[in-house]
């Protein structure tokens, strides 16, 4: 199994709602990265978990909050979002954060398409 | 960021041969990826550089020069389904012990019958 799912596919949501968006993998993956991909543009690194700990966070606003279950779950909780932060939210997965090396390269889910209304 | 600089846009046709340009300044480099990203899904991989010299698979190839900063990514027997944006995504491990990816803006290759 190579492979890195998301859900919801698509979620449209008021700025007073409360959502997760939800990662999975089962390649034995100890990092995984969530990123913010606007149209046109690259993806932004938001968070790293590196075997379940948070290592790395990109000042992202508070009302953006990951979660980390267990080393195949990764979670994305929203809250009181805005219109700008609209985007399509990519997951993805390494076998670690820390070595080089083609092996290391990171595998990417299909995203979720959020629309803040 | 790390001033990765690639084009904005390309076009070819049908069969030819298209090189697409990244250039990079960053201090911690430990490797250049290039991904393909087809509109609305998920980046994937295609090729990985981190000593100087040309990589090579199937129609793809990837060529590094550390001391110029610089990449490549060479399609050849161009098809239409490889019309995509191309992203040059470059390691930098200063200052962490993770692999952090910054990417460039990607190249929006479009393939003309």
């Amino acid at each position: 199994d190579t492979e890195v799912t998301q859900t919801p596919k698509h979620l449209v949501m008021g700025m007073t709602n409360k959502k997760s968006l939800k990662c999975e993998q089962h390649m034995g993956h100890r990092a995984m990265y969530w990123y913010k991909q606007k149209a046109k543009k690259p993806p932004e690194l938001m968070f790293v978990y590196s075997y379940e700990k948070l290592s790395i966070n990109e000042s992202v606003p508070s009302r953006f909050s990951p979660e980390c279950p267990n080393s195949s779950l990764l979670n994305l909780h929203l809250h009181a979002l805005q219109p700008e932060d609209s985007a399509l939210y990519l997951c993805a997965s390494s076998q670690d954060g820390t070595s080089g090396g083609p092996n290391n390269e990171q595998f990417f889910g299909p995203g979720t398409r959020l629309t803040v209304l | 960021g790390q001033n990765i600089d690639q084009p904005t846009e390309m076009t070819a046709t049908e069969g030819a041969i298209v090189q697409i340009n990244c250039t990079y300044q960053t201090s911690g480099f430990n490797g250049l990826f290039w991904y393909q990203q087809h509109a609305g899904e998920a980046p994937t991989f295609l090729s990985y550089n981190v000593l100087d010299g040309l990589e090579e698979k199937g129609r793809f190839s990837s060529f590094l020069s550390r001391s110029k900063g610089y990449s490549y990514l060479l399609l050849k027997e161009l098809q239409m389904k490889d019309s995509a944006s191309y992203l040059c995504a470059v390691r930098d491990d200063r200052g962490s012990t993770l692999g952090r990816l910054y990417f460039g803006r990607g190249t929006q290759l479009t393939v003309w019958p």
